[in-house]
């Protein structure tokens, strides 16, 4: 069975250009995460879809960044514009249920570095 | 507001040794609590969760780890570490019925042979 996958998986861009990432989650898996990790820290939650609605963006600097899950599958997160502060890892995850005390599946993460 | 707290940031143990990594939490209500690892250039992978129960919680690669709501601790142990067992390690909280996650910072774990 796949597991999550995100793309791209590292990404270079100057600041004030946008940028998008993608993230397949794993079939059957109706909730979909966004959290952000800067180094040396642990993940922060960005946005939390159940299906296509998203349950819980408090998190989302929506002056910047936006979200979409069209057909509760693949979501995008996208920046626009990026700053420097921006540099981190994206990380997507997919759990089952709506309630997270289960198990959540993270992918790879998406790298990205604004100069 | 939940929280964890992984007072550590490196735990540096010999190969065959045991380990502990630390995490104390800060919730109102029963805690939901987790560890995940994180191999580099990896995403972060399910070892464990408490839920109810039994207070000593067995996960996946002979790790364990113990609830402790005295002292509202769960710390992360494992018998014998091995060298592949160094990596990231994310104690974590559920927020409410949220279904959101809230982690630490992590505690780096390094095993020498």
């Amino acid at each position: 069975e796949a597991g999550v996958v995100q793309s791209p998986r590292y990404k270079i861009i100057e600041k004030k250009q946008p940028v998008a990432f993608w993230c397949n989650p794993i079939s059957g898996h109706n909730t979909l995460y966004w959290y952000l990790q800067n180094l040396g820290q642990g993940p922060e939650l960005l946005i939390r879809y159940e299906n296509e609605e998203a349950v819980d963006d408090s998190q989302l600097p929506k002056d910047r960044f936006s979200a979409e899950r069209l057909k509760g599958v693949d979501s995008t997160l996208k920046i626009q514009p990026a700053e420097l502060g921006d540099s981190a890892v994206y990380l997507c995850a997919s759990s089952t249920g709506t309630s997270v005390s289960g198990e959540l599946f993270f992918g790879e993460g998406s790298r990205l570095t604004v100069l | 507001a939940q929280s964890v707290a992984q007072p550590e940031d490196q735990v540096n143990v010999a190969e065959g040794n045991p380990l502990t990594v630390k995490c104390t939490y800060s919730v109102s209500g029963n805690p939901y609590l987790f560890w995940y690892v994180q191999y580099p250039n990896r995403g972060l992978q399910f070892l464990l969760k408490y839920i109810t129960g039994d207070n000593l919680v067995k996960g996946s690669y002979g790790f364990e780890a113990e609830f402790n709501k005295s002292q509202t601790s769960f710390h992360l142990k494992k018998p014998s570490a091995l060298v592949s067992d160094s990596a990231l390690y994310f104690c974590a909280v559920e927020e409410g019925s949220q279904g959101n996650l809230i982690f630490g910072k992590g505690t780096k774990l390094s095993v020498k042979p």
